[in-house]
This record gives structure tokens, C-alpha cells and sequence, in this order.
């Protein structure tokens, strides 16, 4: 979906660098999302935002930040990448006022942790 | 914890014929469910949804059903084409937590 969009599309990083995945809506959402996506475990939720003053953790938060700059803007840091947090990132959106409070997804961020 | 989980990872199936996936949840007061597509290089997009005050729902070609008894829900398409081939996940929407999705069924269409 073009509305949702994340930077980069992929990055090669080396163990113990600091890396932000960067993701940007203009659906006018309040509440978004941060998955991590690896072969044959579906998708895993590592930090969402209700709005600009909440963040809270998901499933597998350990080794990530997040920061919510604004009501369209949601960034996923590693503070210090490790190989096993190589996998595909997805950031998503979603509108609390809608009956099917439906994702929204962006297409995705490659990330390859050597 | 709730978990959500397809019963095959990888369905393969004729253009033209009918394709069957299938989800199972744990959590007996879910009441929402949502069914998403995933094509190769993208992000999930929203197929179809279902509540628990319903047991099928229809869309273009798709149909959800949802059997609460045995916790069980079905994407059901048909007249399978080659664009159908993707991955496609069940999520739980029940909670005021974001969804808890399942692992995903890789369905291949056979020209």
C-alpha cells in the first residue's frame, strides 16, 4: 500500500551497528506497528503505538527501540545489531475509528545483520 | 496465550479449481478474525474479515467460514488463478491488542 511507506527497502548492516528502519503514513492513522517477519514463523509483533505518547511492547521487543516522532512517523532501531535479527520488517497502520480496525502494511524492509 | 496456526504450510492446487486453507485458534472468546494475502516482495493485505456472530462471509471468489465450536475458520477460493499465488495468513483482531497472526499457508497455483 503507497500510503504506507518504509525506508530503506533493504540494508546490510555488520554485527554490533546501530540501524534505524524508518516508516511513514499518510492514512492520517493513530495506532502503528512494527513486525518481523522470518521463514516459517509468520509474523511477530515488536513494538506498536496507539498514538504520538504510547509505545508498547510486542511479542520479541528484546534488542529494539522504537520512537513515534509524530502521528505518521514510527522508527524501529537496533541498538546493536546481531545476525539473528536478520529477517523482513514490516511496519503497519491501522484506524482505531473503523469497525474492522484492518492493518495496513508497507512493503517491507530487507535487513541482512552479517 | 492465544495462539493462531494453519493446519499445512504449502498448498498446491489446478488453475480453475477451488483452494481450501485452513486456520485454528485457541482463544474460545476470539470474535473477530481477519484473513490477509501476501504476494512475493509485499506486505499483507486484507482479504476478508468474519465476526463471531457470523459462521460464513463472502467476498469476490473468497468465502470465509468460521466453526466456533471447534475453533476453526476456512478461507475458501474459487476458480483458483495464477494471481491467487501467495501466502496467506489468519490473524486473530479479537483483542484491544494489535493481531496475533498465524504462520501462513504458501498457496502455489499449477497452470
Amino acid at each position: 500500500d503507497a500510503d504506507v511507506t518504509q525506508t530503506p527497502r533493504n540494508r546490510i548492516t555488520k554485527t554490533g551497528k546501530r540501524i534505524m528502519l524508518e516508516c511513514s503514513q499518510t492514512k492520517g492513522h493513530d495506532r502503528m506497528y512494527w513486525y518481523r517477519q522470518d521463514p516459517g514463523l509468520g509474523l511477530r509483533l515488536i513494538y506498536y503505538s496507539f498514538d504520538v505518547k504510547d509505545i508498547n511492547k510486542g511479542e520479541i521487543s528484546d534488542g529494539y527501540s522504537v520512537s513515534r516522532q509524530a502521528q505518521a512517523k514510527f522508527s524501529l532501531s537496533l541498538e546493536s545489531a546481531i545476525p539473528n535479527q536478520t529477517a523482513l520488517y514490516f511496519c503497519a497502520t491501522s484506524d482505531p475509528r473503523t469497525a474492522e480496525e484492518t492493518q495496513y502494511f508497507g512493503p517491507g524492509t530487507r535487513l541482512l545483520v552479517l | 496465550g492465544e495462539s493462531v496456526g494453519l493446519h499445512l504450510p504449502t498448498l498446491s492446487v489446478q488453475e480453475g479449481d477451488n483452494s481450501i486453507i485452513n486456520c485454528a485458534y485457541s482463544n474460545s472468546a476470539s470474535d473477530y478474525f481477519i484473513w490477509y494475502k501476501q504476494e512475493s516482495g509485499k506486505g499483507p493485505q486484507f482479504i476478508i474479515d468474519i465476526r463471531s456472530n457470523m459462521d460464513k462471509r463472502q467476498g469476490q471468489r473468497v468465502t470465509v467460514l468460521l466453526n466456533k465450536t471447534v475453533k476453526h475458520l476456512s478461507l475458501q477460493i474459487a476458480a483458483t488463478q495464477p494471481g491467487d499465488s501467495a501466502v496467506y495468513f489468519c490473524a486473530d483482531a479479537s483483542g484491544n491488542t494489535p493481531l496475533v497472526f498465524g504462520k501462513g499457508t504458501r498457496l502455489s497455483v499449477i497452470a
